[in-house]
């Protein structure tokens, strides 16, 4: 079967640096993005990765390694609005996006 | 942001009855779909489209049924609502499905059933 794993809850201190790890398995891979989630609102875009190595986009990088599987978001200088669920999804072979679970990230002042 | 709606936002319905959410886009975008999100799983997606009476299955499509008239709606019916489809449905948009083409998604209804 196919299997998007993700830590469920991470704690990080305002200022701080973070980084949410996503392993998977799937038949197939596409590319993997990571989406934002605040509660009780809509997904919305992060980042996209399909070649293995770092890709930084303002205080948020995300890095892949194909071979093993596996990826994860950095984020840097954290601000309280960054509280919120990461979500990893992988492309399939099907180009369909499979979803891990998502990670909730608390910020303490 | 893309140009997504959906309607309801909220609804409270009873077992038994049916009950259809609309998903409106304003980008033209070929792709449509629709995901329930529920505590502890990831999105999962029901059925999408990819063309105006061109549509298919997703992982948990049972229970549900998806129409495409026009290229900017897609409707999701539940024929007849079970409490096991309450759940916060999403409706997602892409230009394609190619490595980088990014899923763009609605603001979610919130659906219960009693």
């Amino acid at each position: 079967g196919q299997n998007i794993d993700q830590p469920t809850e991470m704690t990080a201190t305002e200022g701080a640096i973070v980084q949410i790890n996503c392993t998977y398995q799937t038949s197939g891979f596409n590319g993997l993005f990571w989406y934002q989630q605040h509660a009780g609102e809509a997904p919305t875009f992060l980042s996209y990765n399909v070649l293995d190595g770092l890709e930084e986009k303002g205080r948020f990088s995300s890095f892949l390694s194909r071979s093993k599987g596996y990826s994860y978001l950095l984020l840097k200088e954290l601000q309280m609005k960054d509280s919120a669920s990461y979500l990893c999804a992988v492309k399939d072979s099907n180009y369909q996006l499979i979803w891990g679970a998502g990670t909730k990230l608390i910020i303490k002042p | 942001d893309a140009g997504i709606t959906q309607s309801p936002r909220h609804k409270v319905t009873e077992t038994g009855t049916p009950v259809t959410l609309r998903c409106h886009q304003t980008e033209n975008h070929r792709y449509m779909y629709w995901y329930r999100q529920d505590p502890g799983h990831g999105l999962r997606l029901i059925h999408y489209s990819y063309g105006v009476k061109d549509t298919d299955k997703g992982e948990v499509s049972d229970g549900y049924s998806v129409s495409r008239s026009k290229t900017e709606d897609f409707l999701l019916t539940l024929e007849s609502a079970t409490s096991s489809q309450t759940s916060v449905y999403f409706c997602a948009i892409s230009p394609g499905t190619g490595e980088a083409d990014t899923q763009y998604f609605g603001p979610g209804t919130r659906l219960t059933v009693l």
